[in-house]
């Protein structure tokens, strides 16, 4: 069975620094990874997806994620901090043949402070 | 181009009764899918549905139903509602072929209330 595990529920950094936003996944098969973020009250937006190509992913707002297997870990980075990326980050994974069928990580709440 | 589009957006329903959630994906997506939120449980998913058949299902009772039409359109529906089908419901669409045809868009959701 497939599942993701976001080792930080909360995450706090001041504007300007980098973030980081740790996933480890676990997977028979060759996983597709993703990052969604959710503002307040407001659906899921895809930030970026890992899908067998470039282990180093770019996604929207200057966030990236590298796929590393040996460590079975997306973890989710920027290099600067905004007040407009607090939101819940959901790290996901899917396995092929089910690409709808997503297995959602727990959140983390990134805080951005002034 | 619209997104997802989910009705209504929020909604309060007394226990034992039923609801129906609608759900319009994106023009072209063929695949629809639906998940629950919840504080205790995160997002869990319901179930898939491609050219009107149910494809893959979550781990939820059979109180929990869906449906496709011809148009891709889904509506899910909740029967004998308890307090803990409180959620935000979320549906999502994939156009399954082509460039890009895995990315899941999922809606705005719609936020459901059992007192």
């Amino acid at each position: 069975a497939q599942s993701v595990t976001q080792l930080d529920s909360h995450v706090s950094v001041s504007e300007g620094t980098p973030v980081l936003l740790r996933c480890n996944y676990s997977s028979s098969y060759s996983p597709s990874l993703f990052w969604y973020v959710q503002h307040p009250n407001k659906g899921l937006q895809l930030l970026l997806k890992y899908t067998s190509a470039a282990t180093l992913v770019k996604g929207i707002n200057g966030f990236e994620a590298e796929f590393k297997k040996s460590e079975t870990s997306f973890h989710l980075t920027k290099p600067s901090a905004h007040m407009s990326d607090a939101a819940e980050y959901f790290c996901v994974v899917s396995e092929p043949g089910t690409a709808s069928k997503l297995t959602f990580g727990t959140g983390t709440r990134l805080q951005v402070t002034l | 181009k619209a997104g997802v589009t989910q009705t209504p957006r929020y909604l309060i329903k007394t226990r034992g009764q039923q609801v129906t959630l609608s759900c319009s994906p994106i023009s072209g997506h063929r695949s629809v899918s639906w998940y629950q939120q919840t504080p205790g449980q995160g997002l869990q998913f319901l179930f898939e549905y491609f050219s009107e058949t149910q494809r893959n299902k979550g781990n939820f009772p059979g109180r929990f139903s869906g449906r496709q039409f011809s148009n891709s359109r889904s509506e899910m529906n909740v029967s004998t509602l308890e307090l803990g089908d409180s959620a935000l419901y979320l549906c999502a669409s994939r156009r399954e072929q082509g460039a890009g045809g895995n990315t899941i868009y999922f809606g705005e959701g719609s936020w459901l209330t059992v007192v």
